[in-house]
């Protein structure tokens, strides 16, 4: 089936530095991917859309300075927090789905500490 | 906006029991879509429910989607341990699916004492 590669799968990093997440369709073309970020005991909530070749759509209230998305090709999308602080400290999650009626497949995750 | 209610929001049962986690949505859709996550872990697809009544079926769980009602059930049968994780209802955030993500119920942490 579908998979969905994300990493790291876990980071810590200082105040003030930048982190780049990767996420990868292994065996599928992926025009469109999604970010997710969860806190603790909470559900999903959508980010922003990754389109590949052109820009990201972001949803209200997430900052596109901050958050930035590059979905270089059909394969790969990165999520770089810029600038962290301890509050962007959450559980950042990317999806793609397949051609056709598919479910969203999601990847595994990446754990941030911004410390 | 599209919002999606689930109920109940905690569960604690014991095995060999039966329950049903309730999903409700607030907009038109025809796709919706059951999940699971174990602590710490991503999300595992349970089952996509695309037509009014669509009924699925994997092991002792079950879905339904009613799309009249906006409503859609995952039923748990003689409940076991292992299916104890925290189960996610979500729905296409705009009518057709397809390039839109998902909006989430707040999930259902359940718990399921041997």
């Amino acid at each position: 089936g579908a998979v969905v590669s994300q990493h790291p799968s876990r980071v810590i990093c200082k105040s003030g530095t930048s982190v780049k997440i990767e996420c990868r369709s292994l065996d599928f073309q992926a025009t469109t991917m999604f970010w997710y970020r969860q806190f603790p005991k909470q559900s999903l909530m959508l980010m922003a859309t990754s389109n590949e070749g052109s820009k990201a759509t972001y949803e209200q209230g997430v900052e596109k300075d901050k958050f930035l998305i590059n979905h270089a090709s059909l394969t790969l999308s990165t999520l770089t927090v810029t600038s962290a602080h301890p509050e962007d400290s959450s559980f950042y999650i990317c999806s793609a789905r397949g051609q056709g009626i598919s479910p969203l497949h999601f990847g595994n995750g990446t754990r941030l500490t911004v410390t | 906006e599209l919002k999606v209610e689930q109920n109940p929001l905690f569960l604690s049962m014991q095995e060999e029991k039966n329950y049903t986690i309730y999903c409700n949505y607030s907009t038109t859709s025809d796709r919706l879509y059951w999940y699971r996550q174990d602590p710490g872990k991503s999300l595992e697809s349970l089952f996509v429910l695309l037509s009014n009544g669509a009924v699925k079926q994997e092991g002792r769980l079950m879905a339904s989607l009613d799309t009249k009602a906006r409503l859609s059930t995952l039923h748990i049968t003689a409940a076991v341990h292992d299916l104890s994780a925290t189960y996610f209802c979500a729905v296409d955030m705009e009518a057709g699916g397809g390039a839109d993500g998902l909006t989430f119920g707040k999930g259902t942490h359940l718990i399921i004492q041997p």
